[in-house]
């Protein structure tokens, strides 16, 4: 169960794209799509902004985009605004019946 | 709306038990799974286990297998998060959070509670 591995930072211009990888393993994120993705703010709670790897739930903007490849998952913010810049965590269930959290990224506007 | 509200900050000595609570309302309670998720001071998201929505299912994260209880009051729709033998590592927010059966994802989340390991 050890955590999965995202970047500690990325940082883009308004209106850029960026995108966050989210490394595991073939127990977690390679192994099925509950893979998801959740945005916190400083001082809030997180909020889910893909499910199932590239889903979004009512409501987020469809600026955020999720993908899979392998043992890899990504999310994209394209048209990066300043309301973007939070901490970002990936998500997935494991074969074991538990879950882990990626190690967070930080996104810089 | 679906809300989920917590307990107040506590305050414990190492070697210590806590038990924070999470309270559910807006949704039918006894239809969804809740989640622990811990989150130390500057540091990122931690899961630390599950109840299922008839609570027939109880999974913990390794770590905390021999000291975290999760357990869940459907009369007053309140889930309870019990962590014994604190040490100063488990000072941290702890939020709960809601997933459908088969979801795989969580939402909502709580707004946390502060447990705080002091000597």
């Amino acid at each position: 169960q050890s955590a999965l591995t995202q970047p500690a930072s990325v940082s883009g211009s308004p209106g850029q794209s960026i995108t966050i990888s989210c490394i595991g393993t073939s127990s977690d994120v390679g192994g099925h799509d509950h893979v998801s993705w959740y945005q916190q703010h400083p001082g809030k709670a997180p909020k889910v902004i893909i499910y199932e790897v590239f889903n979004r739930p009512s409501g987020v903007s469809n600026r955020f985009s999720g993908s899979k490849s392998g043992n890899t998952a990504s999310l994209t913010i394209s048209g990066l605004q300043p309301e973007d810049e939070a901490d970002y965590y990936c998500n997935s269930y494991e074969t074991s019946g538990t879950y882990v959290f990626g190690s967070g990224t930080k996104v810089t506007v | 709306q679906v809300q989920l509200v917590h307990s107040g900050a506590e305050v414990r000595e190492p070697g210590a038990s806590v038990k924070v609570f999470c309270k559910a309302s807006g949704y039918s309670f006894t239809s969804y799974h809740m989640h622990w998720v811990r989150q130390a001071p500057g540091q990122g998201l931690e899961w630390m286990g599950i109840i299922t929505s008839r609570a027939d299912r109880l999974i913990y994260a390794q770590k905390f297998q021999d000291r975290l209880t999760l357990t869940r009051d459907t009369s007053t729709s309140t889930v309870f998060m019990e962590l014994r033998s604190l040490t100063f590592d488990d000072t941290a927010v702890y939020f709960c959070a809601r997933e459908a059966p088969d979801d795989y994802w969580l939402d909502p989340w709580g707004q946390g509670t502060l447990v705080t390991v002091s000597s």
